[in-house]
């Protein structure tokens, strides 16, 4: 157990829905970080929360958004899905010591 | 933004041979270079890593070289196992003040031959 944790572990849903991703980073970690990732396109960065305000976005898509709320934990919301959207989607918390990826979430988008 | 290039993408060595795998990145604010390995399935984890102000860091079987002049950085796994088949990833990134977010290269698929 890697103390990050993300909840579901799968998810299969439709093309148009919209989902909720969720992740409790480890214990005394303030950041949270998003990455996608595809068969094609490696560990994509999304997002960044610090203590409960955005620091930095990659390649995140406006239909795309993020949260983190009081207690640490943060939340990917995915809406519109599209068929490319589907991916293991990893949160990973951390500092200056490095970061420790969740177990992830596989999205299908059907 | 950071850019990071990695290969090869595919590497295959013979059991107990070594493997290396090359990394370059572009921003030379950089100043973290972690490696990850990620077995099918599995989250990635952390192997090693090494900090702009060190040239080598090795842990057994595990070593990463970095030259700060050229931009690029390497793993090197010595007597390779059949358990260290996996996808290799290097990152980097500027650590302390403001966003520290990796960027991934695109990951070494390592094959261990018996």
């Amino acid at each position: 157990d890697s103390g990050v944790t993300q909840t579901p572990k799968h998810l299969i849903t439709a093309t148009g829905q919209r989902v909720t991703l969720r992740c409790s980073p480890r214990s005394g970690d303030l950041s949270v970080y998003w990455y996608q990732q595809s068969l094609d396109q490696g560990l994509q960065f999304l997002i960044q929360y610090y203590n409960g305000e955005e620091r930095a976005k990659g390649n995140i898509l406006e239909r795309f958004s993020a949260q983190q709320f009081p207690d640490l934990h943060s939340e990917l919301n995915l809406s519109s899905l599209e068929l490319g959207d589907s991916a293991l989607y990893f949160c990973a918390s951390g500092d200056r010591r490095g970061y420790t990826f969740g177990s992830g979430t596989r999205l299908t988008v059907v | 933004g950071e850019n990071v290039e990695q290969h090869p993408s595919t590497l295959s060595v013979q059991e107990g041979d070594s493997a290396v795998i090359k990394c370059t990145y572009s921003d030379s604010a950089s100043n973290y270079f972690p490696w990850y390995k990620q077995e099918l399935g599995k989250r990635p984890q952390l192997i090693i890593d090494i900090r702009s102000n060190v040239g080598e860091k090795k842990d057994q079987r595990i070593a990463v070289t970095l030259n700060k002049t050229a931009k690029h950085f390497s793993l090197h796994i010595t007597e390779t196992q059949p358990e260290d088949s996996a996808v290799y990833f290097c990152a980097a990134s500027k650590v302390g003040g403001g966003a520290d977010g990796l960027t991934f290269g695109k990951g070494t698929h390592l094959i261990i031959q018996p």
